[in-house]
């Protein structure tokens, strides 16, 4: 099973300033690389696929980088709605797996 | 507009069994593969299982091989989980999620229904 380790587990910004959360994979995914965004109360929601495609409707702010085990979601200029949990998932190999999560809070 | 709506959540007796549904409509449901994703509270996300759109192909999460089955009923645009001898690490909220590309069930899924909450305990 692929294991993915999201660092920081919370990151305390201010809005307006940019967020960079990082996804490392335990063997390479290749770009199989997803980002989530989940709010409290509601199911998360698909960011970024194939590790740099925002999906749908989803605000230039957010980009994604990275290939094989190294993955980046930057969030350029934070708005007060982008302050929620994000998640990777990996779909390379099944099981299909996520991170745990980092946590962006207002300071 | 894609909607996805769970049910069948509940309390139940570790050992026992449940049903989740999850209906679906705003799409053509038996061209997406669907699956099925758990988060215990206040707890991270775990895939359960995936099934294709119509070939029946499945996954399963080693946690819950052999006990729980994935279905789908084309004809009326409903997911099925049928989850057996249930423990309390089962516990957990169950969403449903349709993949983004039609046809290939290997792919990103997106949206997610509001979920249904599974609680094991005597």
């Amino acid at each position: 099973e692929i294991v993915l380790t999201q660092s920081p587990a919370t990151l305390s910004l201010s809005p307006g300033e940019r967020a960079t959360l990082s996804c490392r994979a335990s063997q390479s995914v290749g770009r199989y690389l997803a980002w989530y965004q989940q709010k409290p109360g509601q199911a998360p929601r698909l960011l970024i696929f194939e590790a740099s495609t925002r999906a749908t409707g989803i605000p230039a702010r957010f980009s994604g980088s990275g290939s094989g085990t190294d993955f980046t979601l930057t969030i350029s200029g934070l708005e007060p709605e982008d302050f929620a949990v994000y998640y990777c998932q990996q779909r390379s190999s099944w099981p299909w797996t996520f991170g745990q999560g980092t946590k962006v809070e207002i300071k | 507009e894609v909607q996805l709506v769970e049910s069948g959540g509940g309390l139940v007796q570790p050992g026992g069994s449940l049903r989740l549904s999850c209906a679906a409509s705003g799409f053509t449901f038996r061209h997406y593969a669907m699956g099925w994703v758990r988060q215990a509270p206040g707890k991270g996300l775990e895939w359960v299982s995936v099934i294709s759109a119509s070939t029946g192909n499945t996954n399963y999460a080693d946690s819950v091989k052999g006990r729980f089955t994935i279905s789908r009923d084309n004809s009326k645009n409903t997911l099925y989980l049928q989850m057996s001898s249930l423990k309390a690490g089962d516990s957990a909220l169950y969403y449903c999620a349709k993949a983004v590309v039609q046809g290939v069930i290997s792919d990103w899924f997106d949206p997610w229904g509001q979920g249904t909450l599974v609680t094991v305990s005597s």
